[in-house]
C-alpha cells in the first residue's frame, strides 16, 4: 500500500517563496509526480522526479530524496494565480497505480 | 490536442438507481483510472485498468464496478446509488511508460438524492 503525507493548507504572500513537503511510503517506488489543481478544475501536471535531486522548471522546482521518502515542491515569486491545491503522487512499479496525497491547499494573498 | 472526455459534467440521480459514468480518451493510453474527490479527502482511487478487460481495485472500490471493453473507454458503474456516493468523479489516463503524466477529464459532479 501507500502512505502519503502533505500539509493540509499553507498561506503565503505574493512575491514570496513557498515549499510544500510530501513524505511517502510505498512499495516498489518508481518516481513521484506533482500536480496542480485549481478549484473546480481537473489536476494538471507540474513535474516528475525519478532521481534524487532538484528539477527546476521556471518558477517551480521539485526535489526528491528516495532514501528518505521525501519530496518538496518549491514555488518562487508567488503570484495570485498560484492559489490552488498541490497534489503529490508517488508512482509504484507493477501496474503503475497512480495514487495521490490529500493535497496541500495554497492560498496566496496580496 | 489530447483529450479525456467524461460523458456528463453534472448528474443528479435517485437513491437505488444504477448509474453509469463514461470516460473516453483519444490518446491510445493503456492505463485508465477512476477517482472520486471530496473536500478534505483529496483524490481517492476507486478502480484502475491497465488493459482492455483488465481491472484492479483501488483504495475505495466498495459500491462500484468498472468496465473496459475497448481501449479508449472506461466506465464506472454504481450498481445502486446511495447518498454517500455524492461526489466529484474524475477519470484519468496514462501511457504505460513510467514518467508519463496523467491526463484528466473535466470531472462529473454526481448528486444522489
Amino acid at each position: 500500500g501507500q502512505n502519503i503525507d502533505q500539509p493540509t493548507e499553507m498561506t503565503a504572500t505574493e512575491g514570496a517563496i513557498v515549499q510544500i513537503n510530501c513524505t511517502y511510503q510505498t512499495s516498489g517506488f518508481n518516481g513521484l509526480f506533482w500536480y496542480q489543481q485549481h478549484a473546480g478544475e481537473a489536476p494538471t501536471f507540474l513535474s516528475y522526479n525519478v532521481l534524487d535531486g532538484l528539477e527546476e522548471k521556471g518558477r517551480f522546482s521539485s526535489f526528491l530524496s528516495r532514501s528518505k521518502g521525501y519530496s518538496y515542491l518549491l514555488l518562487k515569486e508567488l503570484q495570485m494565480k498560484d492559489s490552488a491545491s498541490y497534489l503529490c503522487a508517488p508512482m509504484n512499479t507493477g501496474f503503475q497505480k497512480l495514487v495521490f496525497g490529500t493535497g496541500t491547499r495554497l492560498l496566496v494573498s496580496p | 490536442d489530447v483529450k479525456v472526455t467524461q460523458s456528463s459534467r453534472y448528474l443528479v440521480k435517485r437513491t437505488g438507481e444504477k448509474v453509469f459514468l463514461e470516460c473516453v480518451q483519444d490518446m491510445d493510453h493503456e492505463n485508465m483510472f477512476w477517482y472520486r474527490q471530496d473536500p478534505g479527502l483529496g483524490l481517492r482511487l476507486i478502480y484502475f485498468s491497465y488493459d482492455v478487460k483488465m481491472k484492479e481495485k483501488g483504495d475505495i472500490p466498495e459500491g462500484y464496478s468498472v468496465s473496459r471493453e475497448k481501449k479508449e473507454r472506461f466506465s464506472l458503474i454504481l450498481e445502486s446509488a446511495s447518498t454517500n456516493q455524492t461526489s466529484m468523479y474524475l477519470c484519468a489516463s496514462t501511457q504505460v511508460s513510467m514518467n508519463t503524466e496523467a491526463f484528466f477529464g473535466q470531472g462529473t459532479r454526481l448528486t444522489v438524492v
